[in-house]
């Protein structure tokens, strides 16, 4: 089985502040790992996502993401945060061993950007 | 391109009502999806569709039927709503290849009286 946690229902940051937002997974095997946003009212939009290779993935919105396989997370980052980057963020964990292409959510993590 | 639309965008029922929420996308994507989220559970996987003329429960799947009509629309059917399945749901697609990511519809707010 496959999951996944996001171990804070909000994170505040000032404008300008770097911000981090926490994800760790649990998969049998090898995993994808994807962070989605959504804004309000909206469905979710692709950030990125980690699939291979570099453990520092750079994604939509100046966000990226380091993989740390030893401590099986995968926290999504931005160096200064905007008012605009307010919203909820999802992570997601695929197992790359499993059967069709059955994403695993957290629970989501809403962030406030205050001016 | 439209991307992944849903039909309705809001709908309220009575217990013991039924209906179908559509959707279809015009990527060409052999994968489709139905999720429903609800307050801090994130977004939960109803029924699924790996490729035109399959279907698979997801985690969720008691109360709910879908069709893969053809390979640009997934419905899914609620045939005797439940309050409990007052939620948000939301269609997703993606390439059949696992390490794609999934496209997501606007999706559509469920009320069930």
């Amino acid at each position: 089985a496959q999951s996944v946690a996001q171990p804070e229902d909000q994170v505040n940051v000032a404008e300008g502040n770097p911000l981090t937002v926490k994800c760790t997974y649990s998969v049998s095997g090898n995993p994808y790992l994807f962070w989605y946003v959504q804004y309000p009212n909206r469905g979710l939009q692709f950030l990125l996502k980690y699939i291979t290779g570099d453990n520092l993935v750079k994604g939509s919105y100046g966000f990226e993401a380091e993989f740390n396989k030893s401590q099986t997370s995968f926290h999504l980052k931005k160096p200064s945060a905007l008012v605009s980057d307010s919203a909820l963020y999802f992570c997601a964990v695929r197992d790359m061993t499993g059967a069709g292409n059955m994403l695993t959510f957290g629970g989501g993590t809403r962030l406030m950007v205050k001016p | 391109n439209a991307g992944v639309t849903q039909t309705p965008k809001f709908q309220v029922l009575k217990t013991g009502q039924s209906m179908t929420l559509q959707c279809a996308q015009d990527m060409n994507h052999n994968s489709m999806y139905w999720y429903r989220q609800d307050p801090g559970m994130g977004l939960r996987l109803i029924y699924y569709s790996a490729s035109e003329g399959t279907t698979d429960k997801g985690e969720v799947p008691n109360g709910y039927n879908v069709s893969r009509l053809n390979k640009r629309e997934f419905s899914l059917r609620l045939e005797s709503a439940a309050p409990s399945q007052t939620s948000v749901y939301f269609c997703a697609s993606s390439e059949m290849y696992s390490a794609n990511e999934q496209f997501f519809g606007p999706g559509t707010r469920l009320t069930v009286l």
